[in-house]
């Protein structure tokens, strides 16, 4: 069966410091890989998506940048993380026939200070 | 652009009832239509997907419908218990999209 992780759970960083969240998939090949962040009172929102190794989408312009150097690795990055950065950080994979259902992993609690 | 909302943001319901929530997107052209259970703090669980062809979609004491030409769908719960407490979370899938719109839940409290 497919499994997503994400880690870390939780992370607390001072303002103007680097980013790297991580989300590996297993038991699939190929996956639709996306990023979405969930702010406080708001829905959530697409940052980005994958298609495939090195094809990233942006959706929104923003402080952060995506990567994904393997198939079911998908990595989100800043070089210096804004308080607006603060947020819940989900990872999902969808597989690559149309129409199928997103799974997600257990997401990311940025806060900074 | 998409616009998913559900309506009520709260419910508190006693242990038993069923109950329906409600979730309602602007465009009708969709792929499909996702409900998702989020506990606090955790990643999102998916509940139903329902295809853009499909009237409904049934598991266990859940089922969601889909009138797309309204753009309306409802989350049945049969039976609540306390253990269905939890936000519930509609997503749309856009035609020609990638991405999922979310709508920003209702929180649910099934009381004891």
């Amino acid at each position: 069966s497919q499994t997503i992780h994400q880690w870390p759970a939780t992370l607390v960083q001072p303002v103007g410091s680097p980013l790297s969240l991580e989300c590996t998939v297993e038991g699939t090949s190929n996956p639709n890989l996306y990023w979405y962040r969930q702010a406080a009172g708001r829905g959530l929102q697409l940052l980005f998506y994958s298609v495939g190794i090195g094809q990233i989408s942006s959706e929104v312009p923003q402080n952060l940048s995506a990567s994904r150097p393997q198939d079911r690795q998908f990595i989100l990055s800043s070089k210096k993380l804004l308080l607006s950065d603060s947020g819940f950080y989900l990872c999902a994979w969808s597989d690559v026939t149309e129409n199928q259902p997103q799974h997600f992993g257990d997401g990311t609690r940025l806060s900074i200070l | 652009k998409q616009e998913v909302t559900q309506i009520p943001a709260a419910l508190s319901v006693p242990e038993g009832e069923n109950l329906v929530l409600n979730c309602s997107f602007t465009d009708s052209a969709i792929y499909n239509l996702q409900w998702f259970r989020q506990d606090p703090g955790k990643g999102l669980t998916s509940l139903l997907l329902i295809q853009s062809s499909q009237r409904e979609q049934t598991s266990g004491r859940l089922n969601a419908s889909l009138d797309k030409s309204s753009g309306r769908s409802t989350l049945y719960i049969a039976a609540s218990q306390p253990g269905d407490s939890a936000t519930y979370l509609c997503a749309v899938r856009s035609a020609g999209a990638n991405n999922l719109f979310f709508g920003t839940g209702t929180r649910l409290t099934v009381i004891p």
